[in-house]
């Protein structure tokens, strides 16, 4: 169990640019979230994913946030345009079909200037 | 919609005495919980977790945790704390179908010597 392993740790952008992190899940587990954390908050839930399909987005996502999951394994969470309140801790998780909580990576931490 | 609270925002207990962190949850039907730990600049590490059964839970670093569903509450507790115990502390309430996890804004805890 080598863990969810999410890159970069830290992003530093400008405002008006575009990101993307990486989230690997551990291998065997079928679904995968993305929350995203602010300072002194707990995490807040934005999307998940069973295999390669989106099930659920929340209406923190707003439209310039894109997720994918292209082959059930890994996931992007892409953010174009950025804004200085997209600063925050973006966490991924991922859990079994059923009966497992979620186990969490260390998280991407964007700043945005 | 499922929600928890969490009352504390920090607290402060000397090494070596008992910690008890309080959490209530709203849900409309028999909750998945959780607690999760959050050391700075990390993810959430899950301590332990109630899906059915024996109300009292035994977690991970000698945490336990009790459910009380006429009080709607999970609240973790540990007989003697560690230094290393400082951190942050998350209540996790699950959706019983898509196990996504609403949280708490979390409770800050400092061990003083």
């Amino acid at each position: 169990d080598t863990g969810v392993s999410q890159n970069p740790r830290h992003k530093i952008t400008k405002r008006g640019q575009n990101v993307t992190f990486r989230c690997d899940p551990i291998s065997e587990h079928n679904r995968l979230y993305w929350y995203r954390q602010t300072l002194g908050q707990g995490p807040e839930f934005l999307t998940y994913f069973q295999n390669e399909a989106q099930l659920e987005k929340s209406r923190l996502l707003s439209d310039r946030f894109s997720a994918e999951r292209p082959k059930g394994s890994f996931s992007t969470l892409e953010i174009q345009r950025t804004e200085q309140g997209d600063s925050a801790m973006y966490l991924c998780a991922s859990s079994l079909e059923e009966g497992s909580p979620l186990h969490f990576g260390n998280g991407t931490r964007l700043t945005v200037t | 919609a499922q929600s928890v609270t969490q009352p504390d925002i920090h607290i402060t207990v000397s090494e070596g005495a008992s910690l008890e962190l309080r959490c209530n949850y709203s849900y409309g039907a028999t909750p998945y919980l959780f607690w999760y730990v959050q050391s700075p600049g990390q993810g959430l590490q899950l301590l332990l977790k109630y899906f059915s059964g024996d109300t009292l839970v035994q977690g991970i670093k000698g945490f336990e945790a009790e459910f009380k569903r006429s009080q709607s509450s999970f609240n973790l507790r540990k007989p003697s704390v560690h230094w290393s115990d400082a951190a942050e502390y998350f209540c996790a309430v699950g959706d019983r179908d898509d196990y996504k996890l609403s949280f708490g804004a979390g409770t800050t805890v400092t061990v003083r010597a």
